[in-house]
């Protein structure tokens, strides 16, 4: 089955520094890649996604790279605010196919004002 | 609309005890899931359900069991509840493969705590 792996499990930045959050994943057929934000005692919310057929998404001040070959991906976030600490999830699947998503084991952003 | 919910939002169990969690929908989703979360460990898909009447294994299925009778309620149970079974349990939900319905919708989330 898919495996994700997820580095690093702590980020410790500034305010207004970048963060950026690596995934790697094992299934090929993987074609889609959604980002969660879990804020402290709240449920997961998705934050952005990507699919195999696009290399990279931006959504204002967060955006998602996909390098297919090397079967890794990557969260963006710039200009880190104090609301930007949270932890982030990233997963993959198949879509068309059994669809069920495999997580990473999450990032703790810790952004200091 | 009222989205994912999740009842109860916290229960102590004692070893042995049984209970169910119940995991509610309204938006006509096909696909839902059950995960526990554990520090570190990020969230684990407990056993999944692709439609009514159908359910399935995932990751970390022992101990727990599950139905879907009703295309918005997927119920968690826990026969014989263990220390090791304590987490936070999330339902999450998603209309159907394939598309933008992908994303996942989740619960508030279930604190349990076997004592």
């Amino acid at each position: 089955g898919e495996n994700v792996e997820q580095h690093p499990s702590t980020l410790s930045v500034q305010e207004g520094d970048s963060a950026v959050i690596k995934c790697t994943y094992s299934d090929s057929a993987s074609n889609y890649f959604p980002w969660y934000k879990q804020e402290l005692g709240k449920r997961p919310q998705l934050i952005i996604d990507i699919r195999s057929n696009v290399g990279e998404k931006k959504d204002q001040r967060i955006a998602v790279t996909l390098n297919k070959t090397a079967k890794h991906f990557s969260l963006h976030i710039t200009e880190t605010q104090p609301e930007d600490s949270a932890v982030y999830f990233c997963a993959a699947s198949i879509r068309g196919g059994s669809y069920i998503p495999t997580f990473g084991r999450g990032t703790s952003l810790i952004v200091h004002p | 609309n009222a989205g994912v919910t999740q009842t109860p939002k916290f229960r102590v169990l004692k070893t042995g005890q049984s209970m169910t969690l119940l995991c509610a929908q309204d938006m006509n989703h096909e696909y839902m899931y059950w995960y526990r979360q554990d520090p570190g460990m990020g969230l684990r898909l407990i056993h999944y359900s692709v439609g009514e009447g159908t359910t399935a294994k995932g990751e970390v299925p022992d101990g727990y069991n599950v139905s879907r009778l009703k295309k918005q309620n997927f119920l968690l149970g826990l026969e014989s509840a263990a220390p090791s079974q304590t987490s936070v349990y999330f339902c999450a939900s998603n209309l159907l493969a394939g598309g933008t319905q992908e994303t996942q919708y989740f619960g508030p989330g279930t604190r349990l705590l076997v004592l």
